[in-house]
């Protein structure tokens, strides 16, 4: 168990719809990312949050966004769904910005879209 | 650009035998390398990793990586195989100038024989 929580585990909905997946750090770390894993692009950096700010941005389409809480949460909101974003949305956290740290993953929210 | 290659998407080894995962990577400056394994329906789990000094690193579950300057690699070995272990592994490589984002590889399936 990495410490790092996620959910729900799965997910199942309609094209078009919004989902939003949510993510507890380990207690402690500061810095939450998010990757999604899908058969065709393998695994893919989204987005990384430190202390309630974006730090890096990756291959994250405009329909998606995310936020991290004062309670260092973070969500992912993906909107307008289209069967292609059927994928494993992997969460992500370590103690400070990123540099030269080790990445502790959740146990990841699978989506469906129908 | 940013890259990390894994030759082989599908390696079966019979139990017992040894194991070898290659790991190739482009990046323009020190490299931080990781292994990560996840198993079927599981989230990611770290086997190691290599930030600096002694270039052979050893990790969890009997397995150590050889980190080669020289030749780009930062290939995965096992003197011998459970089939516990069965899973798929990954190598990343860590950007660390752009906030903390791994770019993964295509991940090596590995099938153990009985």
């Amino acid at each position: 168990d990495s410490g790092v929580t996620q959910t729900p585990k799965h997910l199942i909905t309609a094209t078009g719809q919004r989902v939003t997946l949510r993510c507890s750090p380990r207690s402690g770390d500061l810095s939450v990312y998010w990757y999604q894993q899908s058969l065709d692009q393998g695994l893919q950096f989204l987005i990384q949050y430190y202390n309630g700010e974006e730090r890096a941005k990756g291959n994250i389409l405009e329909r998606f966004s995310a936020q991290q809480f004062p309670d260092l949460h973070s969500e992912l909101n993906l909107s307008s769904l289209e069967l292609g974003d059927s994928a494993l949305y992997f969460c992500a956290s370590s103690p400070q910005t990123g540099g030269q740290e080790t990445q502790y993953f959740g146990p990841g929210t699978r989506l469906l879209v129908l | 650009a940013q890259s990390v290659t894994q030759p082989d998407i599908h390696i079966t080894v019979s139990e017992g035998a040894s194991l070898e995962l290659r790991c190739n990577y482009s990046y323009g400056a020190t490299p931080y390398l990781f292994w990560y394994v996840q198993s079927p329906g599981q989230g990611l789990q770290l086997l190691l990793k290599y930030f600096s000094g002694d270039t052979l690193v050893q990790g969890i579950k009997g397995f150590e990586a050889e980190f080669k300057r020289s030749q780009s690699s930062f290939n995965l070995r096992k003197p011998s195989v459970h089939w516990s272990d069965a899973a798929e592994y990954f190598c990343a490589v860590l950007v660390y100038n752009q906030g903390g984002k791994l770019i993964f590889g295509q991940g090596t399936e590995l099938s153990v024989k009985p």
